[in-house]
């Protein structure tokens, strides 16, 4: 357990459906992030929230929307996605803030299949 | 372009001692970072280097050479558990992980 829970943990989506990943973390931390992990590449950071204020966004599709109500939850909206969007998609959080040395603890990811 | 190198795949026997290598390109540097990932489960972080030498933790122990863009994660008296993947990540100026592949280690008895 690292502190940082994502629901659900596996998604079988349609193309044209709409779902939402969600991300909670009970460390207290300022900063939280969406990665995308594929097999054998690296892992892609996707969007990150510093102190609720979204400051990096990576060159991201639209189709990914992500939402940050507090500094202890973050959602990602997924919408019209398309089969090459199926990887495990982790959130992360570290405690000060993106801006500086921090360890970032991860969840357990969401397996994201798009048929 | 920012780039992080590491082998795809190890494989180590139980006991014995195995080495990852890493060496990374990226705009200014502020650390690196190995984490541990088993399959289906959250990376977990391992060890942070900023100044050139070697770090140990227990049986695992992480060497940075700043000069070569080098760095190595050292496990020891390696045990089954210690099966997973790899990952190693270098921090920019920025303070963004710029991460590697990954490298999956297999342990056999």
């Amino acid at each position: 357990e690292t502190g940082v829970t994502q629901t659900p943990r596996h998604l079988v989506m349609g193309m044209t459906n709409k779902k939402s990943l969600k991300c909670e973390q009970h460390l207290g931390h300022n900063a939280m992030y969406w990665y995308k992990q594929s097999a054998k590449k690296p892992l892609e950071l996707m969007f990150v929230y510093n102190f609720k204020e979204q400051t990096e966004n990576n060159s991201v599709p639209s189709r990914f929307s992500p939402e940050c109500p507090n500094s202890s939850h973050l959602f990602l909206h997924l919408h019209t996605l398309q089969p090459e969007d199926s990887a495990l998609y982790l959130c992360a959080s570290s405690q000060e803030g993106a801006e500086a040395y921090n360890e970032q603890f991860f969840g357990p990811g969401t397996r994201l299949t798009v048929l | 372009g920012q780039n992080i190198d590491q082998p795809t795949e190890m494989t180590a026997t139980e006991g014995a001692i195995v080495q990852i290598n890493c060496t990374y390109q990226t705009s200014g540097f502020n650390g690196l970072f190995w984490y541990q990932q088993h399959a289906g489960e959250a990376p977990t972080f391992l060890s942070y280097n900023v100044l050139d030498g070697l770090e140990e933790k227990g049986r695992f122990s992480s060497f940075l050479s700043r000069s070569k863009g080098y760095s190595y994660l050292l496990l020891k008296e390696l045990q089954m558990k210690d099966s997973a993947s790899y990952l190693c990540a270098a921090m920019d100026s920025n303070y963004q992980l710029i991460w590697g592949a990954g490298t999956k280690l297999i342990i056999k008895p």
